[in-house]
């Protein structure tokens, strides 16, 4: 059972134009979202994450949008840049653990 | 300053082999994590450890041995690899609940 989607597996856009990704939840109890970014060759690095008492945060060109009703979240990168090209991660975790629970990742690449 | 180190970076072993996977970590983050990262899956959480000598199971737990002596390394064994453990394998730490976990580059791993 996929408890985080992330149902789009690639997306291309480019360059200057908003990239949004998107990831949905069924468990209820995810209280706090993260995103990251991974390139070849190379462990996924940290984004940005949000916790479920807001509904949105915002770090530079990243914006991330919680939308609890929905079990819905998107990651939004305004402008989207050449090095944004990598696989998105989102995962999700709850009070009373330290697991995070990984969605199946989309690869963005964004075009010159 | 390396933060998290994991050895080798590549391996190719044979199915019944015992092969272990290195994580060495600098920042003496309590939480230790292994995932596996295979297409459509995305990451899934095989053995986490609170601290020394404290390991629970993850996800995908069945043929892989972890143990944690020392705060700063965390092994994950395979005490006879098969070939769907053929997989890319990372190695994370944390320092808590809705604190970022931080990745390894990882560790391709080849059973023929």
């Amino acid at each position: 059972d996929q408890q985080v989607k992330q149902n789009s597996p690639s997306l291309s856009v480019q360059e200057g134009r908003i990239s949004i990704l998107n990831c949905d939840y069924t468990n209820s109890m995810f209280d706090y979202f993260l995103w990251y970014k991974k390139y070849p060759a190379e462990g996924p690095t940290f984004l940005i994450s949000i916790s479920s008492i807001k509904d949105k945060n915002e770090d530079g060109r990243f914006t991330v949008f919680l939308n609890k009703s929905a079990k819905h979240l998107s990651l939004h990168i305004v402008p989207s840049q050449p090095g944004d090209s990598a696989v998105y991660f989102c995962a999700a975790t709850y009070s009373g653990t330290y697991k995070y629970i990984f969605g199946t990742g989309t690869r963005l690449k964004v075009l010159a | 300053d390396a933060g998290i180190t994991q050895s080798p970076r590549y391996k190719i072993t044979e199915t019944g082999r015992q092969v272990t996977l290195m994580c060495h970590q600098t920042w003496s983050h309590s939480y230790m994590f292994w995932y596996r990262q295979d297409l459509g899956h995305g990451l899934r959480l095989i053995y986490y450890s609170a601290a020394a000598d404290i390991t629970d199971k993850g996800e995908v737990p069945d043929g892989y041995v972890v143990s944690r002596s020392k705060t700063e390394n965390f092994p994950l064994t395979l005490e006879s690899a098969t070939r769907s453990q053929t997989s890319v394998y990372f190695c994370a730490t944390g320092q808590g609940r809705n604190q970022p976990q931080h990745f390894g580059d990882g560790t391709r791993l080849s059973i023929l």
